[in-house]
């Protein structure tokens, strides 16, 4: 069966350190994948996606993610945190081509900042 | 506006009761979703429409559960006799195409608790 995989529950990192959010996926091809943030109280929230080319994206709010194809991940990175950076975040996965299936989506990694 | 609105923000209904849950996608936006996101989880598929038409609701988790999306743009989601494990919250999706790489945009749910 399909699956997006989120091994992190809770992560917490210093403001200004380096973040790396992990993403492994199960789809029998290669899904379009993306990365979004839920504040509080609010809806999703695009962080990012891929569908095809460049391994390495860039999205809004100084993200980035590389997709491996060998080791099935699509990782979220930001090089430095920002204390407006907690939040959920959720890995999702999308059938490749066709008409639309469903999003299906991770369960989430809290991440907090300490000061 | 210019986002995916959703109505109410807050719902409290006693088991039992009969709700509806009201989603205005992006003027223009021909596919439209519905999601379930249980407390700590990833948001779960319910249901999925194009234009008016219900593609997919494979989703739903009973029969107490109909979506509609009439005119091919407002979607009601109703829930009947309403059960404590409904508590949730239910986000609402839009995209302005119907093939799998066009972004979902959210609206910021309706949280219903079910006492």
């Amino acid at each position: 069966a399909q699956s997006v995989t989120q091994p992190d529950i809770h992560i917490t990192v210093s403001e200004g350190a380096s973040l790396e959010l992990r993403c492994n996926y199960s789809y029998g091809a290669t899904p379009y994948l993306f990365w979004y943030v839920q504040s509080p109280g609010q809806g999703l929230q695009l962080l990012l996606k891929y569908f095809s080319g460049d391994t390495l994206v860039q999205g809004i709010k100084g993200f980035e993610a590389e997709f491996k194809r060998s080791q099935s991940s699509f990782n979220l990175r930001k090089p430095s945190v920002h204390w407006s950076d907690a939040a959920e975040y959720f890995c999702a996965a999308k059938n490749y081509g066709g008409s639309q299936g469903n999003l299906i989506f991770g369960k989430g990694t809290k991440l907090s900042v300490k000061p | 506006g210019a986002g995916v609105s959703q109505s109410p923000r807050y719902k409290v209904a006693k088991r039992g009761q009969d709700v509806a849950l009201r989603c205005d996608p992006i003027s223009g936006h021909v596919s439209l979703f519905w999601y379930q996101q249980a407390l700590g989880q990833g948001p779960e598929f319910l249901t999925y429409f194009q234009n008016e038409a219900q593609l997919d609701k494979s989703g739903l988790p009973s029969d107490r559960f109909f979506a509609e999306r009439p005119e091919g743009s407002v979607s009601t989601l109703k829930i009947q006799r309403t059960q404590q494990e409904d508590s949730a919250v239910y986000l609402c999706a839009s995209s302005l195409g119907w093939q799998g790489n066009s972004p979902l945009h959210f609206g910021n749910g309706t949280r219903l608790t079910v006492t």
